[in-house]
Order: C-alpha cells, then structure tokens, then sequence
C-alpha cells in the first residue's frame, strides 16, 4: 500500500463549513495528487503537487485548495463545503523513476 | 486536455469465460496506459500497464493491447473468476512536471457469475 494513509476516512459536515483531509506519505514520493470519484465518472484530479510547495490545477479544481509543506503531507481544503462535493476522496504518490500511482484508502465526504 | 472513453460500462459474465475492456483516448500525445482494479470500498490498484512503444503485454490471465493509430487500447482478462469482480478502470498519461497526470475512464463494474 506504499505507505500511503489519510484523515480521517470518514467525514460528515454541513454545507459552508471548511473541511481538511490529509494525505500522509511514508515513501518519500515526489509526485502527489488528490483526485474524488463519483459513480459514472471514474476517477478525476482535483490538484497534484511535483514538490513541497510546488502544486497545481487538476480538472476539477474550483472549491478546492492544497498545500504542501512537506514531502510526506499533502492537504486538501474545501474552504466552503457544498453538496456537490459530497464524494469519496482518495489521494495517490509516485515516485520519481516510477510510473505507477499508489492510491491512499480514500476518505468518504459527505456534505449534508 | 486528454478525454478517455471506457466501454461498457457493466460487464457480466460466466465463470471461465473471456472478458474484454475498450478504451478509447484523444491525445497523440499520451504514452502511458495503466489498468486499476477496485474492489468494493478499496482502493484503486494496479495491475498492468503499457506504454506506447509496445504493442502487447500479457500477466498470466491479463493482457493489454494497443492500438496507437486508433488511439484505443483493451484489457484482456481469460479464465474469469468470481474473484475478478471488480471495477475496472483504465487511464492514459503523458510524462510532464506533474508526473504522469492520469485521465481516467469511467469505469467498468465486472461480475463474474460462477
């Protein structure tokens, strides 16, 4: 599972609250990414990170900021949680000379 | 930017038959073709993946083909088994500063039936 954990892995909230979830590495991977899956639409990148303090645009990015202070966290802020948003979170690493991504075990948002 | 088309979307079979997964992608561009499989509430996997220099690769009951002039490639799974259920998910990538930036098709929920 390439060392991979996030938190919290379940998460209830109400619309306009902010919500945090954390992505924390344990392989020193340089390549981050936060992606949300939703039925019938697989899996789209919200933002991905290729150093500390190096981030930027996925496909799907309005709502959504990231910070990354160091290697092994990399962090996902809904500034103001909508409905919309409700969806399973999951985070993903890749090593330099890799091409693979290993996922993180996903957080479940719901925004109520 | 890169749009990948994944059919169909369900994909029911007997156990020990064929099943077979097409996806089709938009960038010439893309050079990186990873196959995930989900299992029900776990986290994506990986389990094959071709680059565009080759045309074929085989894992004991899995393999992938690609087609870069039609821009479509497949997975390829024989001898089904209920333990292939699964969600099944392909992706296209090209290398850049942000590694390998994965579109993801939408998906293809497998049921094997024994």
């Amino acid at each position: 599972d390439a060392g991979i954990t996030q938190s919290p892995r379940h998460k209830v909230t109400e619309t306009g609250t902010p919500v945090t979830l954390r992505c924390h590495q344990t392989e020193n991977h340089r390549y981050m990414y936060w992606y949300r899956q939703d039925p019938g639409h697989g899996l789209r990148l919200i933002h991905y990170s290729y150093g500390v303090k190096d981030t930027d645009k996925g496909e799907v990015s309005d709502g959504y900021s990231v910070s990354r202070s160091k290697t092994e966290d990399f962090l996902l802020t809904l500034e103001s949680a909508t409905s919309s948003q409700t969806s399973v979170y999951f985070c993903a690493t890749m090593g330099d000379y890799l091409n693979e991504q290993f996922f993180g075990p996903g957080t479940r948002l719901t925004v109520l | 930017g890169e749009n990948v088309e994944q059919h169909p979307s369900t994909l029911s079979v007997q156990e020990g038959d064929s099943a077979v997964i097409k996806c089709t992608y938009s960038d010439s561009a893309s050079n990186y073709f990873p196959w995930y499989k989900q299992e029900l509430g776990k986290r994506p996997q990986l389990i094959i993946d071709i680059r565009s220099n080759v045309g074929e690769k085989k894992d004991q009951r899995i393999a992938v083909t690609l087609n870069k002039t039609a821009k479509h490639f497949s997975l390829h799974i024989t001898e089904t088994q209920p333990e292939d259920s699964a969600v099944y998910f392909c992706a296209a990538s090209s290398r850049d500063n942000a590694g390998n930036m994965l579109t993801f098709g939408g998906g293809t929920r497998l049921m094997v039936k024994p």
